[in-house]
């Protein structure tokens, strides 16, 4: 059974760079898509974007300019980089895998993010 | 971007009631849609991918149904457990989007 544990930083200051990884065990690392979606407090799901094992990504366009998805083979890993937060960007992170003709089944387990001025 | 437009945004609803919500795409998405269950303080679960097959582990109570434009996930005979937040999400083209959510709440 595969598992998703997320790690980051929860509290930045505006201006500065939010930064999670999401490792996955127990199962084959390729052969999928990893996404990363968020929440903000009280609101619904924004999908962020998401890379293959290849490093072929796509990402939201509204946040294209400040946003870096990349993986690591080598550590089963997929990094997050978002530069110049604001408080618009607080919000539960969490990471997502899925088969290229599907939906998200497995997610991590969240990472609550605060922004703060 | 695609919308999609979920109906309605909250439910009030007895156990035992059927319930039925709907998202409606902005343009065609095949089957291309899943549905989430989304619980206070956890991580979505998929109850419904391809629009309309279950997924394993979820009780049959939950189905759902649509292609291209509009789709509905019904729930038959609700459960206490069944009261959280719901959410379509089309995987059809990117960027993905999400459904703005319903919240089922206990009558």
């Amino acid at each position: 059974q595969v598992l998703l544990h997320q790690r980051g930083a929860g509290l930045l200051k505006s201006s500065e760079t939010l930064s999670l990884t999401c490792t996955v065990y127990g199962d084959l690392f390729s052969d999928y898509y990893w996404s990363w979606i968020r929440q903000p407090p009280g609101k619904g799901l924004e999908w962020i974007g998401e890379i293959n094992h290849s490093g072929i990504s796509n990402y939201n366009v509204s946040l294209k300019s400040r946003l870096t998805i990349s993986v690591d083979t080598s550590k089963n890993q997929i990094s997050l980089s978002l530069r110049s937060v604001t408080a618009a960007d607080t919000a539960v992170y969490y990471c997502a895998r899925r088969i290229l003709t599907s939906s998200p089944l497995s997610w991590g387990q969240g990472t609550r993010v605060t922004v703060s001025s | 971007d695609i919308q999609m437009t979920q109906s309605p945004s909250s439910l009030s609803a007895s156990v035992g009631d059927r319930v039925t919500i709907t998202c409606r795409a902005s343009q065609g998405i095949r089957n291309d849609l899943a549905w989430y269950q989304q619980r206070p303080g956890k991580a979505p679960e998929r109850l419904i991918y391809a629009a309309s097959t279950l997924q394993s582990g979820v009780p049959p109570r939950f189905s759902g149904s649509g292609s291209g434009t509009e789709f509905t996930l019904t729930i038959s005979s609700l459960q206490p457990e069944d009261f959280a937040t719901y959410y379509c999400l089309q995987h059809n083209i990117y960027p993905h989007t999400f459904g703005q959510g319903t919240k089922l709440e206990i009558k």
